[in-house]
């Protein structure tokens, strides 16, 4: 079965600062996808970033950051320049659409805090 | 546009109540997700329907009962709840297209038996 973990409960950052959460995640399966949600209190998950696993190429968007480690299966998320509105949880989930109905697999969360 | 629209926000509701909740996609995924949320935990699957196929996550107790009326939209159909079934119920919808793989969710219904 597979498994996310997020091994960061809370973190903190100072705003226009970097900061890094960590994310692992087992599986047997070659073809998957990975995804980083944003829940701020408001509650919507919002979509952050993607990585499909057939690309080397580690996604970005905007502030927005992965390292993917595919040997390693090790997916963390680089929030750069934080701005207060970035606090929320994040949660890393994983997919393999292709064995399954595509359900996501999620990490606990890891709850961020910006320091203004 | 990547919206998934959920009707009612909120739902307080006794326990002998028959309620249903709505769940509206017009991005032409083929695939609706129930996904319950206790607070400060993360999203845990009910149902899939997958290509009018559904999917059941064997854990959930029969109280609950998904309808798929079309493609577009998945209903949950709730009668006699538990005090425990009060959470956050968060729909959403995915796709597979030239490669990439997006689930994008709905703003969700705060459920709270009485």
């Amino acid at each position: 079965a597979q498994t996310v973990t997020q091994s960061q409960p809370e973190m903190s950052v100072q705003e226009a600062e970097t900061v890094t959460l960590s994310c692992t995640y087992d599986t047997s399966e070659s073809d998957y996808y990975l995804f980083w949600y944003k829940q701020p209190p408001s509650r919507q998950m919002i979509l952050v970033i993607r990585q499909e696993a057939y690309k080397q190429q580690n996604a970005t968007e905007n502030r927005f950051s992965v390292n993917f480690q595919k040997a390693a299966k090790s997916f963390s998320l680089k929030i750069s320049d934080s701005q207060l509105g970035d606090a929320a949880m994040y949660f890393c989930a994983y997919s393999n659409y292709g064995g399954s109905q595509g359900n996501l697999i999620f990490g606990k969360g890891t709850k961020l805090s910006v320091k203004p | 546009d990547t919206e998934v629209t959920q009707t009612p926000k909120h739902l307080v509701m006794g326990m002998t109540n028959k309620k249903s909740l709505k769940c509206e996609q017009h991005m032409g995924h083929r695939a609706m997700y129930w996904y319950k949320q206790k607070a400060k935990k993360p999203p845990e699957l009910m149902f899939v329907y997958s290509y009018e196929k559904l999917s059941i996550n064997e854990s959930v107790p029969s109280r609950f009962s998904p309808e798929c009326p079309n493609s577009s939209l998945l209903n949950l159909h709730l009668h006699a709840l538990q005090p425990e079934d009060s959470a956050l119920y968060l729909c959403a919808s995915s796709q597979v297209s030239g490669g990439r793989y997006e689930q994008y969710f709905g703003p969700g219904t705060r459920l709270t038996v009485t």
